[in-house]
């Protein structure tokens, strides 16, 4: 079974600097797709950014990127220029082809944009 | 155009009842998908219905069922609720392959007394 890591429950950063958040997930799949969501106090779940594990190149959104590491199962996400609304949790989300629309979520990470 | 509607958005109900919730995907969307979310478990798939079949299932009890219309809402009921049925539900729908993002709604936050 597939199953997503997050080992950083909660992080911090001053407003316009970089922070990177970990992922690390399982499967013996070689196609699949990863997802960066972000869960402000709102609580709605806003998609980041999305990543496909055929694609070498790693996907960047404006301030968003990914490092993907297919080999070591890894798949961070950098945000650059922090801004307060960047305050919310974070959570890394897997999507097995064969498994149609069943994302299977890691635990968060909680960021905190300090002013 | 209009995003994911899920209501209520907030829900009180008693051990031993059963709910209803309902969501309405975007427009054009035909998949629509199910989640549950606690402090304890995190977030965890119910179900997912595409053209009004199940097409994948999670690992939840019988008392947890869906269904979806010719419109593609849908809804999910829960029977005789349990104290560990609190939870935030969230509906997403999606155009329906594992490579387009799925679109979330507020959720429902149901409280069991």
């Amino acid at each position: 079974a597939q199953t997503v890591t997050q080992s950083q429950p909660e992080m911090s950063v001053q407003e316009a600097e970089t922070v990177t958040l970990s992922c690390t997930y399982d499967t013996s799949e070689n196609n699949y797709y990863l997802f960066w969501y972000k869960q402000p106090p709102s609580r709605q779940m806003i998609l980041v950014i999305r990543q496909e594990a055929y694609k070498q190149q790693n996907a960047t959104e404006n301030r968003f990127s990914v490092n993907f590491q297919k080999a070591a199962k890894s798949f961070s996400l950098k945000i650059s220029d922090s801004q307060l609304g960047d305050t919310a949790m974070y959570f890394c989300a897997f999507a097995d082809p064969g498994a149609t629309n069943k994302l299977i979520f890691g635990t968060g990470t909680l960021l905190a944009v300090q002013p | 155009k209009a995003g994911v509607t899920q209501t209520p958005r907030y829900l009180i109900k008693t051990r031993g009842q059963q709910v209803t919730l309902s969501c309405s995907p975007i427009s054009g969307h035909r998949s629509v998908s199910w989640y549950q979310q606690t402090p304890g478990q995190g977030l965890q798939f119910l179900f997912e219905y595409f053209s009004e079949t199940q097409r994948n299932k999670g690992n939840f009890p019988g008392r947890f069922s869906g269904r979806q219309f010719s419109n593609s809402r849908s809804e999910m009921n829960v029977s005789t609720l349990e104290l560990g049925d609190s939870a935030l539900y969230l509906c997403a729908s999606s155009l329906g392959q594992s490579n387009q993002p799925q679109h979330f709604g507020d959720g429902t936050r149901l409280s069991i007394l």
